[in-house]
């Protein structure tokens, strides 16, 4: 079946320090890629996303690359802030107009000052 | 524009109680979604209607939880009788038909003792 793979956390970084989360997935076909970021006490927001091998989402200062190859996902960032202490999730929606989204089990970042 | 309305926001009850969580979709969404999410773990789809009928209830326990979508706008989820296992945060989330942008509602907080 469809899964995701997530680099487990807590990811503790300080402000300005670069970020890496990784994201891998299995599935069949070309799945739709996503990221997702909970802020505390809040619901899940879309962060970016990509639908085909080579995309590039983009958002906020963070990208990821559809890697069709290494059937990875990554999230960087350049430059964290504080602001950006979070849980990130990976997903991906597999073809086909009424697919679930499928999550990873999430990647809590903290950014200290 | 409003985003995905949910109610209660948090809920405390004891082992073999009932609860029920509401959910408004965004203005125009025919596809309505419910989330679990267990703390520590990535959300995991419980039931998925497009209007008011069900697309994917696959891993709904069906012996305990129930959904409704009746006018295919808003909709309940229904815990009777609930168990300690079912604390965890309920997701409502919409899209519209071609599911390529899912938004989340904030959640409801769910604590079973």
């Amino acid at each position: 079946g469809n899964s995701v793979t997530q680099m487990e956390g807590p990811v503790t970084l300080s402000e300005e320090a670069f970020l890496t989360i990784n994201c891998t997935y299995t599935a069949t076909g070309y799945p739709s890629l996503f990221w997702y970021v909970q802020y505390p006490g809040e619901g899940l927001q879309l962060l970016l996303k990509a639908t085909k091998a080579d995309d590039k989402g983009s958002n906020k200062g963070f990208e990821a690359t559809y890697r069709k190859e290494t059937t990875s996902f990554h999230l960087e960032k350049g430059s964290v802030q504080v602001s950006d202490s979070a849980v990130y999730f990976c997903a991906l929606r597999a073809q086909g107009g009424s697919e679930k989204l499928v999550f990873g089990k999430g990647t809590k970042l903290t950014v200290n000052p | 524009e409003a985003g995905v309305a949910q109610s209660p926001r948090y809920k405390i009850i004891e082992k073999r109680q009932s609860v029920a969580f509401w959910c408004n979709p965004i203005s125009g969404h025919a596809t309505l979604y419910w989330y679990q999410q267990i703390l520590g773990q990535g959300p995991k789809l419980l039931i998925q209607f497009q209007n008011n009928g069900v697309v994917d209830d696959s891993q709904l326990p069906k012996d305990r939880f129930s959904a409704e979508r009746l006018k295919g706008v808003d909709s309940t989820l229904k815990i009777q009788p609930a168990k300690l296992e079912d604390s965890a945060v309920y997701l409502c989330a919409s899209s519209f038909l071609d599911g390529n942008t899912i938004y989340f509602g904030e959640g409801s907080w769910l604590t079973v003792v």
